[in-house]
C-alpha cells in the first residue's frame, strides 16, 4: 500500500522565523513525484512545491524548500522567513497508482495546520 | 478557462434531496478528479476521469454518489437522497494526462445537509 503520513496535526511559528513540516511516505516505486499543497482559509488548494524523486537536488521555490531523503522516504517542507499569509493547512501528496484501473491519483496526508504568529 | 471553476460555491440542502455539483476544468486538461474533504480532515478520493476511458469510481462511498463528464470537459457530481454525513467540501481538480505532474484545484463546493 502507498500511504502518506504527516505526524504534526498543528504547528505554530513566529513571523520571520523558519518552520519545518514533516512528511513520510511508503512506496515500492522508484521514479515518482512528491508534492506539497497549501490550503488557506479560502479553501483553494495551491501547489507549493514539487520534487522529482530521481533528482538528488532538493527543490526550492522562493521561501519554500524541501528536504528529500529518498532512502528514508521522507519529504519535509521548510518555510523560511514565515509570513502571516503562510497561515494555512499544508498537505503532502504522492501519486498512487491504482493497479486495477491503471491510473494515478494523488494520495494526501491528513495535513498540518500552520499558524504564523505576529 | 484560466482555472478550475466549481459551482455552486456553497449549497445547503435538506436531508433526502438530490444535489448536483459542477466542475469546469482547465481547457486542455484531459484528467479530472473529485475529492471530498470533511471538516478538518484530509482529502478523500472519489472518482477520476481520463479522456474517453471508463472512469475510476473506486472511491465513491455509496451508490447514492455518481458522476459524469460530458464531452471530455465539464463534470457533474450527483448525490442522491443526501444524508447529514454527506456534508463536506467537494473539491474538483484537473491535470494533464497524468497526476504524476500534480493537479490544479477548484475552490470547492461546501455542501451542508440539514
Amino acid at each position: 500500500a502507498q500511504t502518506v503520513t504527516q505526524s504534526q496535526p498543528e504547528m505554530s511559528v513566529q513571523e520571520a522565523e523558519t518552520v519545518t513540516l514533516s512528511c513520510t511516505y511508503d512506496t515500492s516505486e522508484n521514479n515518482y513525484y512528491l508534492f506539497w499543497y497549501k490550503q488557506p482559509p479560502s479553501r483553494q488548494m495551491i501547489l507549493v512545491i514539487r520534487q522529482e524523486a530521481y533528482k538528488q537536488q532538493n527543490a526550492t521555490e522562493n521561501r519554500f524548500s524541501v528536504n528529500f531523503q529518498k532512502a528514508a522516504k521522507s519529504f519535509s517542507l521548510k518555510i523560511s522567513d514565515s509570513q502571516l499569509g503562510d497561515t494555512a493547512m499544508y498537505f503532502c501528496a504522492f501519486p498512487r497508482r491504482d493497479s486495477g484501473a491503471g491510473s494515478y491519483q494523488l494520495t494526501f496526508g491528513k495535513g498540518t495546520k500552520l499558524s504564523v504568529i505576529p | 478557462g484560466a482555472g478550475v471553476s466549481q459551482s455552486p460555491s456553497n449549497k445547503v440542502t435538506e436531508k433526502g434531496k438530490d444535489v448536483e455539483l459542477r466542475c469546469d476544468p482547465i481547457s486542455g486538461h484531459t484528467a479530472l478528479y473529485w475529492y471530498r474533504q470533511s471538516l478538518g480532515q484530509g482529502l478523500e478520493f472519489l472518482i477520476y476521469f481520463q479522456g474517453n476511458s471508463a472512469p475510476d469510481k473506486s472511491g465513491l462511498p455509496s451508490d447514492r454518489f455518481s458522476a459524469e463528464r460530458t464531452g471530455g470537459s465539464v463534470s457533474t457530481l450527483t448525490i442522491q437522497r443526501t444524508q447529514q454525513e454527506d456534508s463536506a467540501v467537494y473539491l474538483c481538480a484537473s491535470s494533464l494526462a497524468s497526476a504524476a505532474y500534480g493537479y490544479t484545484f477548484g475552490s470547492g463546493t461546501r455542501l451542508t445537509v440539514v
